[in-house]
């Protein structure tokens, strides 16, 4: 059966440090792969998705970056956090684009 | 760009009463899924429905996808606190590499 793992779980970071959040697949192989931003108890805000190795649409403009080193494997990253970078951040993989997505666990950050 | 909109976005009610909750749009979608996520995880998939009219049950919960596949509902019987957290609907439309999710309903229910 499919498995994802994503991590931290929680994260506290400084105002201009660094960020590296990872979320790797098992089970399947070519998922698509996506990265979300979730206020506070609502809905989700699409960041990131991959259909391949080294390929990555951009939704919203930031201060983020996503990669895709391998086919299971999708990092979120950012030179340098802002205070608005904080929220829930959720990794989900599915077979293709129309399918159900299926959910990590996320990482909760918090800039101090 | 479509849009889904769920309705109410706040319920709280009493253990054992009945709710429905509401997920419209003016978009037709090739299929729909119905998500439920409690506070600090991901969401995790209930349902897909694919087929205008289609209705699924899962326990006591029931869905309906719209005969014209632009909306869908989520209806509870005897509600357990057990049901309780955010309740998100999300639409694919043919061919699209993402899926258009609903702002959600949060849901409280009061032993």
């Amino acid at each position: 059966s499919q498995t994802i793992h994503q991590w931290p779980a929680t994260l506290v970071q400084p105002v201009g440090s660094p960020l590296s959040l990872e979320c790797t697949v098992e089970g399947t192989s070519n998922p698509n792969l996506y990265w979300y931003r979730q206020a506070a108890g609502r809905g989700l805000q699409l960041l990131f998705y991959s259909v391949g190795i080294g390929q990555i649409s951009s939704e919203v403009p930031q201060n983020l970056s996503a990669s895709r080193p391998q086919d299971r494997q999708f990092i979120l990253s950012s030179k340098k956090l802002l205070l608005s970078d904080s929220g829930f951040y959720l990794c989900a993989w599915s077979d293709r684009g129309d399918q159900p997505q299926h959910f990590g666990d996320g990482t909760r950050l918090s800039i101090l | 760009t479509q849009l889904l909109e769920q309705s109410p976005q706040f319920l709280s009610i009493q253990e054992g009463e009945n709710l429905t909750v509401y997920c419209n749009s003016s978009s037709v979608f090739s299929s729909l899924q119905w998500y439920r996520q409690e506070p600090g995880e991901g969401p995790v998939l209930l349902v897909t429905v694919v087929t205008g009219g289609e209705v699924k049950k899962l326990k006591r919960l029931t869905f309906q996808f719209g005969d014209a596949r632009k909306d869908s509902s989520l209806h509870i019987t005897a509600a357990q606190p057990g049901d309780t957290g955010l309740y998100l609907c999300a639409g694919s439309g043919a061919g699209s590499y993402q899926l258009t999710f609903g702002k959600g309903t949060k849901l409280s229910v009061i032993p």
